[in-house]
């Protein structure tokens, strides 16, 4: 079964970066079926997609947050990281990441999801 | 990219039927059929119910089924029960190789 589990900083100030690590288990991440992306949802609030990452190392990002994210995979750790630059209280929100379906995008595993806080 | 839309809130009795609509543009719903649903409970992940559009995932309840006319996408859920109580949201893949959801929909069952 596969299990995702995310891991970081649960506090960070504003204007620094957010950083993130999704370890994988139960499953391979450099299978080519697959992409790999972090989405969060602020408090109260719903889900905005991030970005992914296939494990090739291509990766595509969200419009609205893409000048401040980088996402990146490390298969030997089979693990994928997430950092968010510049962030503000907006950026508040549990993040997600979770396992998408190449070319169709659907999210079939997730993990359990952390909270980050911005805040001085 | 703007975020699909979706009613804020939908509400049923035991045993009636639902549904729930998604609203995107050409660019996403209307140009793929990879629409997919999540159902998310408080305090928990989404869980994947429904993916390219019509197709249910192994252990998913056929109460649970999709479709999709032009632009909009809809979530049909029938025999309502009260643990389908909870957050409902639709996401589709777009012209740009991005992802969009929706705003979400919370489901009242009455």
């Amino acid at each position: 079964q596969l299990q995702l589990q995310e891991s970081g900083s649960g506090l960070v100030k504003p204007s620094q970066t957010l950083s993130l690590t999704c370890a994988v288990s139960g499953g391979s991440i450099s299978s080519g079926d697959y992409s790999w992306s972090w989405i969060r949802q602020p408090p109260g609030k719903g889900l905005e997609w991030i970005g992914y990452i296939y494990h090739s190392g291509i990766t595509y990002y969200n419009p609205s947050l893409k000048s401040r994210v980088t996402i990146s995979v490390d298969r030997s750790k089979n693990q994928f990281s997430l950092k968010l630059s510049s962030v503000s209280a907006a950026d508040t929100a549990v993040y997600y990441c979770a396992r998408g379906r190449v070319a169709a995008g659907y999210f079939d595993y997730w993990g359990q999801g952390t909270l980050v806080t911005v805040s001085s | 990219q703007s975020a699909l839309t979706q009613p804020a809130s939908v509400s049923g009795s035991p045993g009636q039927s639902i549904i729930i609509s998604c609203t995107g543009t050409s660019s996403d719903v209307g140009d793929y059929n990879y629409v997919s649903w999540y159902e998310q409970h408080p305090g928990k992940a989404p869980k994947l119910i429904i993916y390219n559009v019509n197709n249910r995932p192994s252990g998913v309840s056929n109460r649970f089924s999709g479709s999709k006319s032009g632009n909009t996408a809809s979530l049909t859920i029938s025999g309502l029960q009260a643990e389908d109580e909870a957050d409902y949201y639709c996401s589709s893949y777009t012209s740009t190789n991005t992802l969009v959801f929706g705003g979400g929909t919370k489901l009242a069952v009455l």
